[in-house]
C-alpha cells in the first residue's frame, strides 16, 4: 500500500494567480498521476508525472496551464496557472502499486485539494 | 482502454444486498477488472479486483462471467455508510481511467 499526503487540502484563490499543489508519497514509486474532479463529476486524468523526464499530458491538458515537477521518486507538484473560475475543482494525486506495465495494479489516492477560484 | 458502462445511480435500504453491474464489451485478454469506492471529499479507495469467475474479500464480492464482458460488484447487507460512488474500471495497468461511476444511496 501507499500513503499519500497532499497540500494544501483546500484553497481559495484569485483569478489570474497560480497555485502549486504538493504530493508526497511514503514510498518510492515510478509514476505519479494527477487527476481533476469537478463538482459532481468523475475523475479526469490530467497527466502522468515521470521521474527524470517530462510529464505526459492527456488530451485537453497542456503543460503551460498545468506544469508538473517530479524531482524524486516520492514527490511531485502540480501547478494550476493563471486560474479562472472554471479551474475550481478537486485535484488529486495518485500512485499505483506494482512496477512497470502490470495489469493488476491498485491505485492509491491522496485526499485531494479543493480549489475555489474567485 | 476498455470503456465501461454502469448505472448512474441506485437506491437501497440498510441490510439489503446491492449488486452493481458494469459492462465492458471491449475488455482485452490481459485486462483486470477493478472497483473503487469514493466518499464525498475523499479520494477513491480500492474495493476489489478480479480477472475471471468470482473474487471475495472482507468488503465485497466480484462476479465475472466466462466471457468477461461484464462484472457485478456485490455488497452484502449495506449500511448507511456505504452511500458512495462506485467506479468500475478496466485498465491496462499503466494508468487508471475512471468512468462515470454509480451513485449508491442507502436509506434507513
Amino acid at each position: 500500500s501507499a500513503v499519500i499526503s497532499q497540500k494544501p487540502s483546500r484553497d481559495i484563490c484569485q483569478r489570474g494567480t497560480s497555485l502549486t499543489i504538493q504530493c508526497q508519497v511514503d514510498s518510492q514509486v515510478t509514476m505519479m498521476f494527477w487527476y481533476r474532479q469537478q463538482p459532481g463529476q468523475s475523475l479526469t486524468l490530467i497527466a502522468t508525472a515521470n521521474q527524470g523526464s517530462e510529464a505526459t499530458y492527456e488530451s485537453g491538458f497542456v503543460i503551460d496551464k498545468f506544469p508538473i515537477s517530479r524531482p524524486n521518486l516520492t514527490f511531485s507538484t502540480l501547478t494550476v496557472s493563471n486560474m479562472s473560475p472554471e479551474d475550481s475543482s478537486i485535484y488529486l494525486c495518485s500512485v499505483e502499486s506494482g512496477t512497470g506495465r502490470s495489469r493488476n495494479t491498485e491505485a492509491f489516492f491522496g485526499q485531494g485539494t479543493r480549489l475555489t477560484v474567485v | 482502454l476498455a470503456k465501461t458502462t454502469q448505472p448512474i445511480s441506485m437506491d437501497s435500504y440498510e441490510g439489503q444486498e446491492v449488486n452493481i453491474t458494469c459492462s465492458h464489451n471491449n475488455i482485452a485478454t490481459n485486462d483486470y477488472i477493478t472497483w473503487y469506492q469514493q466518499f464525498p471529499s475523499q479520494g477513491p479507495r480500492f474495493i476489489i479486483q478480479g480477472y475471471k469467475t468470482k473474487v471475495t474479500n472482507e468488503v465485497a464480492s466480484l462476479f465475472i462471467p466466462a466471457d468477461r464482458k461484464s462484472s457485478t460488484l456485490s455488497l452484502p447487507r449495506v449500511s448507511l455508510s456505504d452511500t458512495a460512488v462506485y467506479y468500475c474500471l478496466v485498465g491496462d495497468g499503466f494508468k487508471t481511467i475512471f468512468g462515470a461511476g454509480t451513485r449508491l444511496f442507502v436509506k434507513a
